[in-house]
This record gives structure tokens, sequence and C-alpha cells, in this order.
């Protein structure tokens, strides 16, 4: 069964805009929590990731937010840009388990010009 | 670095012949994943090694499916024998201590 729920399964967004895509898990063992960038025919890149101790980390124009008591976690993208149109995939692992990745199901996220 | 290296690229095969997909993961890198990519199920880890070691393969699917990582520089997956439903792309990732995984750009497979 899916260990991490994603939504939205796609999304729209002008540029300029944000882009905001959320998770859930239920496995409160997982104590690492990236986000991955597909691009059509590339493999996954990591783009940024947050451990439970914190409830917030930003990289640039990408923010994750975490709440360990909803056990939901978020990536913001701010001011997007057409050449963000790609795959994000959140996931979750187990430090003690190798980060062996459960990924969520994946958004497609088109920004327009 | 040329990262992680995958071969072959795309690959077709009929129905019941063996496929064999092969990884090369990052020099220095001591834990390999392989993980499958389809579009009902998402991208699912089907096994993973420390230190040459399999560690958990309950995401093989079945018997058919078996993988090796005899040196620290090389791994394989087989599918023996294949069939249409294990049409996917079949990604390696390798990662050192700490979580980063880096993923190779997958091998397509295609089982007519």
């Amino acid at each position: 069964q899916q260990q991490v729920k994603q939504s939205p399964q796609s999304l729209i967004v002008q540029k300029g805009g944000i882009s905001i895509i959320n998770c859930a898990y239920e496995n409160t063992a997982f104590d690492y929590f990236p986000w991955y960038q597909q691009f059509p025919g590339k493999g996954p890149a990591l783009l940024i990731a947050i451990r439970p101790d914190v409830s917030e980390k930003k990289e640039g124009r990408f923010t994750i937010s975490f709440n360990k008591s909803a056990k939901q976690f978020s990536l913001h993208i701010m001011d997007s840009q057409p050449g963000d149109s790609a795959t994000y995939f959140c996931a979750a692992s187990i430090s003690n388990s190798g980060y062996a990745l459960n990924f969520g199901k994946g958004t497609s996220l088109l920004v327009t010009p | 670095d040329a990262g992680v290296i995958q071969s072959p690229r795309h690959e077709v095969t009929e129905m019941g012949q063996e496929v064999t997909l092969r990884c090369k993961p990052i020099s220095g890198h001591n834990s390999l994943f392989w993980y499958r990519q389809t579009m009902m199920r998402g991208l699912e880890l089907l096994i993973y090694f420390n230190n040459n070691v399999p560690i958990d393969d309950s995401g093989m699917p079945e018997d058919r499916f078996s993988a090796k990582m005899p040196n620290a520089s090389f791994s394989t997956l087989k599918i023996q024998p294949s069939e249409p439903r294990d049409s996917a792309v079949y990604f390696c990732a390798s990662s050192a201590q700490g979580g980063r995984q880096y993923f190779g750009p997958g091998t397509r497979l295609t089982v007519t």
C-alpha cells in the first residue's frame, strides 16, 4: 500500500505564482523527507530534504513545511517559472533502514508563461 | 564524475525472454537501490544493497526477478521469464552515508 500520499496529481500555475504540493504519511518511524524533481526522460533528482527536528527548510525558491503532529509535509515553489515544469515526488524513509525511499505518486506541474 | 550509469537505455523484448539490466553506481557510494516506475504504481523500491549485500528485497514482485551486486561497482537486475506487465522504467540509484540518492537515467523496458 502507498505509504506516502501526495496531492494534487496535477497542477497548473501561472509564471510568478506559488506552487504548493502536499504529502501525508502514517509511519512515525520515517525520519527523512526528501522531494525529488523529474523531467521527462530523466531520472529523479533531489531537490530539497528535511528531517523532523525542524518545521521548515528553505533553499532558494523552494521551501518544505513540515508538521510532525499532523504527519504532513508540503513543498512550496515561490515565483514559479516555466523551467519548473516537471513531475515532483515527495518521499519518506527511515535512516536505520538504509534510507530506502517510499515515494508519493507524483505531481505533474505545469507553469504557464 | 559520470554519475550513475545504466545500460541499456532502452530494451524491447518478447514475452518469455530473459532481460538483464545493468547499473554502475557512483564510485565511493556504498548503497545501491533498484526502483521501478510505472504510470499505475509510480516509483517503487524493488531491492537495495548496502556494501554489496542485499538488505531488503521485499519489493521484488516475484521469483522471476533477481538482483545481484558482485562488487562495489556493478549490479544487475534480471527478469526471467519476462512478461508484458514488467514493462516499465527501471532506475538504479546510489548513495553514500546520509540519505541523498543519485538516480541513473533509467532503462525503459518494453515486453511485447
